[in-house]
């Protein structure tokens, strides 16, 4: 089972250039959400998809765009990349109700 | 404001020497405390769910356990493989499912 898969796993971006990141889940969870990892700062929501269709922001949402492409997929786009944007990017999802999140491995980005 | 606060930020364990980490929360409706277990370049992954105040979880050397404002994991006779920066995090009521995290405890445990 391959659970969460994201791409890629790092990235080096300019400040001002823009990328796509890729989830994808083959568990059939209804919900999905990214999270950013900072030293000191825990994981922070930015936008989740409680279900196909609907997508919300979360905790630090500035500066990005999600698209949940169909059941499967839900991509966070950087339009113009900010040196403050350099994290580690989890995607998650969860079945519904109160029940764990499961996570992808991980895109370290850096933006010089 | 809802708070997850996980101490300590560090812990260095001998073999075998048992401790326990901290998870304490002000929240309002708590739907849900989760335990997650993060090594280095990975995703979290999933520990134990606790829901209620007085229940408890164990796996192998784990044990969790909750109360109305904070939750503990017990590791019993670490082993080295024991080492990762473990979570905690907390699903609140009319919070549209997303999970509040600590900031973790980094746990390294010595041969």
């Amino acid at each position: 089972n391959a659970g969460v898969t994201q791409t890629p796993k790092f990235q080096v971006l300019k400040t001002g250039q823009s990328m796509t990141l890729q989830c994808a889940q083959d568990m059939n969870h209804n919900s999905m959400y990214w999270y950013r990892q900072d030293p000191g700062m825990g994981l922070r929501l930015i936008y989740y998809s409680a279900s196909e269709g609907t997508t919300d922001k979360g905790e630090v949402p500035n500066g990005y765009n999600v698209s949940r492409l169909n059941k499967r997929e839900f991509s966070l786009r950087l339009e113009s990349a900010a040196p403050s944007q350099t994290s580690v990017y989890f995607c998650a999802s969860t079945e519904g109700g109160v029940t764990e999140a499961f996570f992808g491995q991980g895109t370290r980005l850096t933006v010089v | 404001e809802d708070q997850v606060t996980q101490s300590p930020e560090a812990l260095r364990l001998q073999e075998g020497e048992s401790s326990s980490l901290n998870c304490s929360y002000t929240v309002s409706g708590l739907r849900g405390l989760f335990w997650y277990r993060q090594d280095p370049g990975k995703g979290p992954e999933f520990l134990f769910t606790l829901y209620s105040a007085g229940e408890e979880k164990e796996k192998e050397r784990l044990k969790a356990t909750l109360t109305k404002k904070e939750s503990f994991l017990h590791i019993t006779a670490p082993k080295p493989e024991d080492s990762a920066t473990y979570l905690c995090a907390v699903r609140i009521a009319g919070s549209a499912r997303q999970l509040t995290f600590g900031s973790g405890t980094q746990l390294t445990v010595l041969p």
